[in-house]
């Protein structure tokens, strides 16, 4: 069973408007939460992440909300780029604080892939 | 270099044979990863290192999948006998004192 949703496999957006991308899991000991952008032919890119105590985390032009009581959390592009065109995936991690420092494996989404249109 | 790097870029090899895929992970990382990407899903996660010593091989699949990392900064994954159904990308991360991780471009393997 995926301990880490993500229920959308594409996602097509006009240039300029705000791209949202969603994110469920299901395992409540998840205490750290990151999105990676992939090109084809690339390894995944660190875009921006969340700790389980904050709700909201922004970065320029990407901002990740999580929502833990519905165990679900967001990532919203404004205003999207034909640049941001990418599969986008949702990753979860458990052991964080345990070691400290980036300790702990990542669960992965199945990714979304965002087509940002001109 | 500045990033992971990780070779080869690509393999090709016959069912049954053995495989060594290296990882050169960020200087100064001492956390290192490597998943696993099939077609269509997201990273798997296969074995963590910190330091010179295995972590966690929880994700490793069978026995024939074995990784090293002997000074804690290079690693390989070792891969025997291989199956059709090994056939994949490798990713490998490595991690500093943050939590994120920082992705190789990955070896794709394709077994005959």
């Amino acid at each position: 069973d995926q301990q880490v949703k993500q229920n959308s496999p594409s996602l097509s957006v006009q240039e300029g408007r705000i791209s949202i991308l969603n994110c469920d899991y299901t395992n409540s000991m998840f205490d750290y939460f990151l999105w990676y952008k992939k090109y084809p032919a690339e390894g995944p890119t660190f875009l921006i992440s969340i700790s389980s105590i904050k709700d909201k985390n922004e970065d320029g032009r990407f901002t990740v909300f999580l929502n833990k009581s519905a165990k679900h959390l967001s990532l919203h592009i404004v205003p999207s780029q034909p640049g941001d065109s990418a599969v986008y995936f949702c990753a979860a991690s458990a052991q964080s604080g345990l070691y400290g420092g980036s300790q702990g494996n990542l669960i992965f989404g199945k990714g979304t892939k965002l087509s940002v249109k001109p | 270099g500045a990033g992971v790097s990780q070779t080869p870029s690509n393999k090709v090899t016959e069912k049954g044979k053995y495989v060594e895929l290296r990882c050169d992970p960020i200087s100064g990382h001492t956390a290192l990863y490597w998943y696993r990407q099939s077609l269509g899903q997201g990273p798997e996660f296969l074995i963590y290192f910190q330091g010179t010593g295995a972590a966690d091989d929880s994700g490793l699949p069978n026995d024939r999948f074995f990784a090293v990392r002997p000074e804690g900064s290079v690693s390989t994954l070792k891969i025997q006998r291989t199956e059709r159904g090994d056939s994949a990308v490798y990713l490998c991360a490595s991690g500093g004192d943050s939590h994120e991780q920082f992705f190789g471009p990955g070896t794709r393997l394709t077994v005959l």
